[in-house]
């Protein structure tokens, strides 16, 4: 079964620039995450996706940061305009929709390096 | 919100050692407490999990163990073996909190041969 796969591994982008993050999530995994992990640290929550509705979006930095996922299986997450302090690795990750009382595996991509100038 | 703590952040171990990583977590609703092991350049990956109604689990050389009372768990690692080395996240959720997970800052271990 192929993984969550995520694109590109690595980018260098200069502040203020633009920048966006593709996911793909395991098939048939309802629900997907974002998360941005800063070196040194755990990963930390940005945005949380049940099919193609936003659940959970309260740590996402609106101002310059924007997720979407259309269609419910793809997922891009954008970043405009960046900030030294965006400097990152971004994580997708995927489960099966949350059955009722229950919660699970978390599968985690590759990531996405990102560093700003 | 739920928050956790993780400790030690770097642990050195001479290869066949044991290695003890610990977490605590502030929300008594969290019931679901996942590890993850992170190689560099990878995404996390799950080693083993434990469920609130449940004080002890173990896999082969791993275990875990959870104080709902203390809101406390560990990690164990028996036998540690080079290929063991890796960051190490525990994390908290529950099904209410939409089963997102909050980490913890995570445990460089380096075992040496």
């Amino acid at each position: 079964e192929a993984g969550v796969a995520q694109s590109p591994r690595y980018k260098i982008i200069e502040k203020r620039q633009s920048v966006a993050f593709w996911c793909n999530p395991i098939s048939g995994h309802a629900t997907l995450y974002w998360y941005q992990q800063i070196l040194g640290q755990g990963p930390k929550l940005l945005i949380q996706f049940q099919n193609n509705g936003v659940v959970d979006d309260s740590q996402l930095p609106k101002d310059r940061f924007s997720a979407e996922r259309l269609k419910g299986v793809d997922s891009t997450l954008k970043i405009q305009p960046a900030k030294l302090e965006d400097s990152a690795v971004y994580l997708c990750a995927s489960r099966p929709a949350l059955r009722t009382g229950h919660t699970g595996e978390l599968f985690f991509g590759e990531g996405s390096r990102l560093t700003v100038l | 919100g739920e928050n956790v703590e993780q400790h030690p952040s770097t642990l050195s171990v001479q290869e066949g050692d044991s290695a003890v990583i610990k977490c605590t977590y502030s929300d008594s609703a969290s019931n679901y407490f996942p590890w993850y092991k992170q190689e560099l350049g990878k995404g996390p990956q799950l080693i083993i999990d434990i469920r609130s109604n449940v004080g002890e689990k173990k896999d082969q050389r791993i275990a875990v163990t959870l104080n709902k009372t203390a809101k406390h768990f560990s990690l164990h690692i028996t036998e540690t073996q080079p290929e063991d080395s890796a960051v190490y996240f525990c994390a908290a959720t529950s099904y209410n909190q939409g089963g997102k997970l909050i980490f913890g800052q995570g445990t460089e271990l380096s075992v040496k041969p």
